[in-house]
């Protein structure tokens, strides 16, 4: 069976412009949840999505958003990037995101903000 | 904040040696989790340990869970280069909290 996939894995962007970063879940799940990781905050929940509804969302300003397809993949959108917005971005899919399963994660998007 | 705390931040053994590495979480749980992750790598999934359990061993790890305390450790024994990675607690909840983590260095 397929990992998490994400895509880019790297990108540049400077400061204003926006992003959008992709994610393919394991086959069968239906969970998939974003987070943030910097040397700074650590590992930082963004959001969570389940059958194309976000259903958690973590303390990040509006202009992170996200959202989900019918087949499961996600993509988030951070929109007027700043240089905190520098990370890496990973995203974790689970089969129905109830707590205690386990999350699977992709090998990260590592976003620099210029 | 509902990040746990890791202690130590960071820890340099020879291969061979064990590692222990402890996890501080600040609200009640159903069950605690420890993820590896390399360097600047997505995290992978080591073990699930349940708020009725005391101790639980997979392969090389023991994990102890003492919810009085609000505590966890990760013991890995006999340690090799490739357990070099940081070693994260996770707090499931609505969302997953994550610790701030140990960084694990196994010297050849």
């Amino acid at each position: 069976k397929a990992g998490v996939t994400q895509t880019p894995r790297y990108l540049i962007k400077t400061r204003g412009q926006q992003v959008t970063l992709s994610c393919s879940p394991i086959s069968g799940h239906r969970s998939v949840s974003w987070y943030q990781q910097t040397p700074g905050q650590g590992l930082q929940f963004l959001f969570e999505y389940f059958s194309e509804t976000q259903r958690n969302k973590g303390n990040f300003p509006g202009r992170f958003s996200g959202r989900q397809f019918s087949n499961s993949r996600s993509e988030m959108n951070v929109s007027t990037l700043e240089l905190g917005d520098s990370a890496l971005y990973l995203c974790a899919s689970s089969l129905a995101g109830y707590e205690g399963e386990t999350q699977y994660f992709g090998p990260g998007t590592r976003l620099l903000v210029l | 904040s509902q990040q746990g705390e890791e202690d130590p931040q960071a820890l340099s053994i020879q291969e061979g040696e064990n590692a222990t590495m402890n996890c501080s979480y600040k609200t009640s749980i159903n069950n605690l989790q420890w993820y590896r992750q390399n360097s600047g790598r997505g995290l992978v999934h080591l073990i699930l340990i349940r708020s009725n359990e005391r101790e639980k061993h997979s392969g090389r790890l023991r994990v102890t869970l003492d919810t009085s305390k609000k505590s966890s450790s990760l013991l890995i024994t006999a340690s090799r280069a490739a357990d070099t990675a940081s070693y994260f607690c996770a707090q499931p909840g609505n969302q997953f909290y994550f610790g701030t983590g140990t960084s694990l260095t196994v010297i050849p």
